[in-house]
């Protein structure tokens, strides 16, 4: 039972374009949202997160949107960058407990 | 500030032998996570502390994984008689401990059974 999916596991973008990577989430009871980066033999590199009552956050270059009756959120990276190429995952998390994570997407800048 | 730490950055065990891998979490931090990633999966969570108590251990995959934490602070996790599918990077995230407090994460201890 997965709660927390990220349905495509790659993404190939031009540089200068906007990414869009997506994640959905089943338990309604989840109350934060974050976005990690990893790149490979490196631990997770926390990106941006949101709070279930907000729908928007924006933190630089990176935009993070939460659609709770859809139970979707979605990262928009604009522009892309080569250093942008990594593993992005998405996590959910209820209160101060674990971190429930979808299984990455695989972000290619192509220059 | 320093991050969170974790040692040996490798390990390399026969199977069978037991395994201690170490996190520092980042001063302060009163919530500490456990969490692997296995070849080709995702991110799978292994025990939560709070404090020096361990709310929830319901990711630790049978007995012969352990975890203790002292003075709020160093973790440590055990392995032991490791078997082969416990190869994985062993992951520690820290955080403020609050709801809605982000877990920041230290660079993984890569454990390799033969």
């Amino acid at each position: 039972d997965q709660q927390v999916k990220q349905n495509s596991p790659s993404l190939s973008v031009q540089e200068g374009r906007i990414s869009i990577l997506n994640c959905d989430y089943t338990n309604s009871m989840f109350d934060y949202f974050l976005w990690y980066k990893k790149y490979p033999a490196e631990g997770p590199t926390f990106l941006i997160s949101i709070s279930s009552i907000k729908d928007k956050n924006e933190d630089g270059r990176f935009t993070v949107f939460l659609n709770k009756s859809a139970k979707h959120l979605s990262l928009h990276i604009v522009p892309s960058q080569p250093g942008d190429s990594a593993v992005y995952f998405c996590a959910a998390q209820k209160g101060a407990q674990k971190l429930v994570f979808g299984q990455g997407t695989r972000l290619t800048i192509n220059p | 500030g320093a991050g969170v730490s974790q040692s040996p950055s490798n390990k390399v065990t026969e199977k069978g032998k037991d395994v201690e891998l170490r996190c520092d979490p980042i001063s302060g931090h009163t919530a500490l996570y456990w969490y692997r990633q296995r070849l080709g999966q995702g991110l799978e969570f292994l025990i939560y502390f709070q404090g020096n108590s361990a709310p929830d251990k319901s990711g630790l995959p049978s007995d012969r994984f352990s975890a203790e934490r002292t003075g709020e602070s160093v973790s440590t996790l055990t392995i032991q008689r490791t078997q082969q599918e416990d190869s994985a990077v062993y992951l520690c995230a820290s955080s403020l401990g609050g709801a809605q407090e982000t877990q920041y994460f230290g660079p993984g201890t890569r454990l390799l059974v033969l």
